[in-house]
């Protein structure tokens, strides 16, 4: 592995079904985060973790929850998946939680329908 | 509320110069990024500027006026790969990340 992979690449899943996106970096940074990119709008923040053990919430949080079990994982789940939630979501990483450049995954693109 | 303006979309010719300007009103200021995304892609780490003035990295520079709250990206010698969206973001004073809505960046030749 070389920086961030997200899994799967893409995804069509009907409405109420539960979804989990991985994400997973091998560049050791303290600092993880979850955006979701829809047409016209910025990178909205759903949820971050400034270390492993912790999260907190972003942006648009609601009908997401996080976990960080160890520095390298940080799974997305949505428990029961809407329509509004039709995004392309990326994953992303920083050595801290500060100022440092942050580095992207590939991205999930899903599709509720 | 904390806000970030970029064109929608600017057209350039190959061989020009263009300059994509970002505006923005944030609860504090500890950073700004430029950020390059092609269609389908991830972004990727352009630029960073946290003082006034101009940061020049090759073909691409960044500027940034902190008291206008400002920042324009120039891109120099376009070529056809430039094409992409360029993405302004702000580092507020809680130290989260604000994105622009991005500016589409097409390339003629």
């Amino acid at each position: 592995i070389a920086g961030i992979t997200q899994a799967p690449t893409s995804q069509i899943l009907a409405a109420g079904r539960r979804m989990t996106l991985r994400c997973t970096q091998d560049m050791r940074h303290n600092a993880m985060y979850w955006y979701r990119q829809d047409l016209g709008l910025g990178l909205r923040l759903i949820h971050y973790s400034n270390t492993a053990g912790t999260t907190g919430k972003g942006e648009v949080p609601d009908g997401y929850s996080v976990s960080r079990a160890n520095t390298d994982d940080f799974p997305l789940t949505l428990a029961s998946a809407v329509p509004s939630q039709t995004s392309v979501y990326f994953c992303a990483s920083s050595d801290s939680s500060d100022t440092d450049t942050q580095y992207f995954g590939p991205g999930t693109r899903l599709t509720v329908l | 509320g904390q806000n970030i303006d970029q064109p929608t979309e600017m057209t350039a010719t190959e061989g020009a110069i263009v300059q994509i300007n970002c505006t923005y009103q944030t609860s504090g200021f500890n950073g700004l990024f430029w950020y390059q995304q092609h269609a389908g892609e991830a972004p990727t780490f352009l630029s960073y500027n946290v003082l006034d003035g101009l940061e020049e990295k090759g073909r691409f520079s960044s500027f940034l006026s902190r008291s206008k709250g400002y920042s324009y990206l120039l891109l120099k010698e376009l070529q056809m790969k430039d094409s992409a969206s360029y993405l302004c973001a702000v580092i507020d004073s809680n130290y989260q990340l604000i994105w622009g809505a991005g500016t589409k960046l097409i390339i003629k030749p």
